[in-house]
């Protein structure tokens, strides 16, 4: 099966500091997601970004599928940034196949 | 309105005991999953199912099936309980719509097998 890495495996920031995680991946995939666990245990969606570059408020995702990484950005940290950030990767075959494969993720903590 | 709701969000049971959590997603997804994390935080596919295939992950028990009697459902249940099946599982629902792959997880069941 598809390996994910991701690194690093934990990251403290200080309040307004920029961070950058990053997620490589062993094999092709047409399916890259990140999510973001927040400290109650709830995993939020955050990009699918198979490919290119995509940016939501302070949070933007680069994917180079070729080379088979991709990396999320952090800019001005806060608090509630805090969790685990995790990348998953699948391959959209046929329906009924599109389990993801996570990475052991990146345990953020942004301290005021 | 929750768009992937399960329940409960805590079980605590004893050792050999069977038990079910029930998984619902109002987002009219058509794939829906179980995925298990660990005490590590890590997380693992279980199952995936829409209506024409189930797909199991194969270092799943087999003390462990989903059923789903309709698409916006998907429960699992669990046979002969053991400690090591103490985690929080979570359901999840996926589609693709415009060349965007949505995927939403539930809040997740925290199973404590004592």
């Amino acid at each position: 099966g598809i390996q994910v890495e991701q690194s690093p495996p934990d990251l403290i920031l200080q309040e307004g500091a920029n961070s950058t995680l990053r997620c490589n991946f062993s094999d092709s995939v047409n399916n890259l997601q990140w999510f973001h666990q927040n400290p109650w245990g709830q995993l939020i969606n955050l990009f699918y970004i198979p490919s290119g570059t995509k940016q939501n408020g302070r949070l933007s995702a680069t994917t180079v599928a070729t080379e088979r990484y991709s990396l999320l950005y952090i800019s001005s940290s806060q608090t509630t940034d805090s969790g685990v950030y995790f990348c998953a990767v699948g391959r959209l075959m046929d329906t009924g196949r599109r389990a993801l494969t996570f990475g052991s993720g990146t345990r953020l903590q942004v301290q005021p | 309105d929750t768009a992937v709701s399960q329940t409960p969000k805590y079980l605590v049971t004893q050792m050999g005991n069977d038990k079910s959590i029930k998984c619902e997603q109002n987002l009219g997804h058509d794939t829906m999953y179980w995925y298990k994390q660990d005490s590590k935080k890590f997380l693992k596919i279980m199952f995936s199912y829409n209506n024409k295939e189930l797909i199991i992950n194969e270092t799943v028990p087999n003390r462990f099936s989903p059923k789903s009697p309709d698409k916006a459902h998907l429960n699992l249940h669990i046979n002969s309980l053991e400690l090591g099946d103490s985690a929080v599982y979570f359901c999840a629902s996926s589609q693709v719509e415009g060349g965007v792959y949505g995927y939403t997880f539930g809040s997740g069941t925290r199973l404590t097998v004592v």
